[in-house]
């Protein structure tokens, strides 16, 4: 079992859709980060967590701690946001590191 | 703009060739890593750095080596290339281990053939 499972694998909506992506981890963390890849492109990073809630325009992070559990909500989705959402925990078991999920595939509809 | 540059960003190699893919951050981060991407699977650490002239083997290392010797460049080689080694390769840096953020290059598509 992998230490970080993203749900759903894909995922399509149409333009203007409320988007949720989750993350489940099985390992102690210091902190959750989700990533953003779009196709060919690189990574880039949208929230580091450690606790809560953080907002950035129309991208919602929320973590659980005791639940092990973080998702990525998306507000009135665009064509834009068609990309690859990575969720990475810093693992403070074994050889401290970046683990990551394997990724949630959006794809926006206008 | 400040951040992760990688190059080169394409190539392809004769299985035997060798190569070097640059990492350059200008951010004054203390630790760097190299990471592969492959279809199905998520990014696996290869070698890391925590501070200029110290490297470390991550998860995947067999047939790379990296060095460190400037503490904004980090270095991946490939001795001897084989059609395993074809990938998405991606640099980072942060500042400290930990609950710091992550900054990543842009990529480096890698074919052996």
């Amino acid at each position: 079992k992998n230490e970080v499972e993203q749900s759903p694998q894909n995922l399509t909506a149409q333009e203007g859709e409320f988007i949720t992506i989750n993350c489940s981890y099985s390992v102690g963390i210091s902190a959750l980060h989700w990533l953003q890849q779009h196709p060919g492109g690189g990574i880039v990073s949208l929230f580091m967590l450690s606790s809560g809630k953080k907002k950035h325009g129309r991208l919602i992070a929320t973590i659980n701690i005791q639940e092990k559990h973080s998702s990525l909500h998306i507000t009135a989705s665009h064509p834009r946001d068609s990309a690859v959402y990575i969720c990475a925990v810093f693992s403070v078991q074994g050889a401290q590191k970046l683990v990551f999920g394997q990724g949630t595939r959006l794809t926006i509809n206008p | 703009n400040a951040g992760v540059t990688q190059t080169p960003k394409f190539r392809v190699l004769k299985t035997g060739q060798s190569m070097t893919l640059l990492c350059a951050q200008d951010m004054n981060h203390e630790y760097m890593y190299w990471y592969r991407q492959d279809p199905g699977m998520g990014l696996r650490l290869i070698h890391y750095s925590v501070g200029e002239g110290t490297t470390a083997k991550g998860e995947v290392p067999d047939g790379y080596n990296v060095s460190r010797l400037k503490k904004q460049n980090f270095l991946l080689g490939l001795e001897s290339a084989a059609p395993s080694q074809t990938s998405v390769y991606f640099c980072a840096s942060s500042y400290e281990a930990g609950a710091y953020g992550y900054t990543f290059g842009s990529g480096t598509r890698l074919t052996v053939v």
